[in-house]
């Protein structure tokens, strides 16, 4: 079966452009979520979709937002990019939720914003 | 509200050598607990969780961990420790009646020859 597939891996943007990330989940897995690394602010949660629905959100600013299709595969949108943007962008799927099925974790989008 | 404390930003071992990762939480609510691993430009890998029961949590690639209600503590152990271990490990919680996780700032655990 293949992994949570994350799309691209490297990107390299300037202030104020936005940017489109895309992430494939796991056959059969329905809820995506998104999360940010950063070395001085380690991972941080951004949302979780499922079925199409975002189902919990984090405290980022509105320029970040996302969705889901419905084969569950998932986007995210960032507006405006600012320097502290630059991070490591990981999508993790799962059947639905944490406690029982585990997150999945794609290897990451890395965005460098200069 | 909720975190986590690693304890540890960077813990240097010998090959062999036997290693605890250090994990504390807050909270004042029950909380399910995880480690993760996460290998140099890859994504995070769930090692092991502790969910109810056993306080003691086996999971991949030897590993174990122990939850301690009373010390409110997660630590991460194995007995003996390989240079392809040599990788950042990270401790979560996740809130009862939450689906986000909360991580802490990781470990980067640098294996020796």
């Amino acid at each position: 079966k293949a992994g949570v597939t994350q799309t691209p891996r490297y990107l390299i943007k300037t202030r104020g452009q936005q940017v489109t990330l895309s992430c494939s989940p796991i056959s059969g897995h329905r809820s995506v979520s998104w999360y940010q690394q950063t070395p001085g602010q380690g991972l941080q949660f951004l949302f979780e979709y499922f079925s199409e629905t975002q189902r919990n959100k984090g405290n980022f600013p509105g320029r970040f937002s996302g969705r889901q299709f419905s084969n569950s595969r998932s986007e995210m949108n960032v507006s405006t990019l600012e320097l502290g943007d630059s991070a490591l962008y990981l999508c993790a799927s799962s059947l639905d939720g944490i406690i029982d099925s585990p997150l999945h974790f794609g290897n990451g989008t890395r965005l460098t914003v200069t | 509200a909720q975190s986590v404390t690693q304890l540890d930003s960077q813990v240097p071992v010998f090959e062999e050598a036997p290693v605890e990762l250090r994990c504390n939480y807050s909270s004042s609510v029950s909380v399910y607990l995880f480690w993760y691993v996460q290998y140099p430009n890859q994504g995070l890998q769930l090692l092991l969780k502790y969910l109810s029961g056993s306080t003691l949590v086996k999971g991949i690639n030897g590993f174990e961990a122990e939850f301690n209600k009373s010390q409110t503590s997660f630590h991460l152990r194995k007995p003996s420790v390989h240079i392809s271990d040599t990788a950042e490990y990270f401790c979560a919680v996740l809130k009862q009646g939450r689906r986000a996780l909360t991580f802490g700032s990781g470990t980067r655990l640098q294996v020796q020859p």
